[in-house]
């Protein structure tokens, strides 16, 4: 069966360290993969997502997710983390043909000044 | 372009009362869904729609019901409000049904029930 783990539920990182956020996935094929943010009171956001080809995809706001078939992941990081940074952030599986569309259970970020 | 509005913002109600949460998109979007958010558990699909006059249920379909009627509209209705359904709840849109499209959120409607 479909499923995403998020293993983390919260983060605190100081402003201006790397960040990574992690996510597992379970999917028979080839998933199509995206990662959220959602900012407190707000809707969701697309970060980014990788459907095919370079396993390294770049988002909005300065992320980055790899891609890693072997590990079933789909990590989310950014260098260097700003104090809008945070918020909660959600990774997502999709199956093509499908309105099958799986969300983590999510993990929050806290930056410190 | 407002994107995917929802109505209202926040609402309480008593146990037993009906209410419909409204959801708009004006991206003429073809699939439209409605999650509810609730702690640790992320994002559960309710019921979905890849076009108007089609709906169909999703992970957690019971004591909601939803219409589409339209391309732009796909409201969300509670006939009998449990405590239970206190929750934030996510009307989203994309062009596709196919699990690779990007889906555009709403801000959200946050519902207590007592």
């Amino acid at each position: 069966a479909q499923s995403v783990t998020q293993p983390d539920i919260h983060i605190t990182v100081s402003e201006g360290a790397s960040l990574e956020l992690r996510c597992n996935y379970s999917y028979g094929a080839t998933p199509y993969l995206f990662w959220y943010v959602q900012s407190p009171g707000q809707g969701l956001q697309l970060l980014l997502k990788y459907f095919s080809g370079d396993t390294l995809v770049q988002g909005i706001k300065g992320f980055e997710a790899e891609f890693k078939r072997s590990q079933s992941s789909f990590n989310l990081r950014k260098p260097s983390v700003h104090w809008s940074d945070a918020a909660e952030y959600f990774c997502a599986v999709g199956a093509s043909g499908t309105y099958k569309y799986i969300f983590g259970t999510g993990t929050r970020l806290k930056v410190l000044a | 372009n407002a994107g995917v509005t929802q109505t209202p913002k926040f609402q309480v109600l008593k146990t037993g009362q009906s209410m419909t949460l409204q959801c708009a998109q004006d991206m003429n979007h073809e699939y439209m869904s409605w999650y509810r958010q609730d702690p640790g558990m992320g994002l559960r699909l309710i019921h979905y729609s890849v076009g108007a006059g089609i709906t169909d249920q999703g992970e957690v379909p019971n004591g909601y019901n939803v219409s589409r009627s339209t391309t732009e509209d796909f409201p969300l209705r509670l006939l009998s409000a449990a405590p239970s359904q206190t929750s934030v709840y996510f009307c989203a849109s994309s062009y596709s049904q196919r699990g690779g499209s990007e889906q555009f959120f709403g801000p959200g409607t946050r519902l207590t029930v007592l």
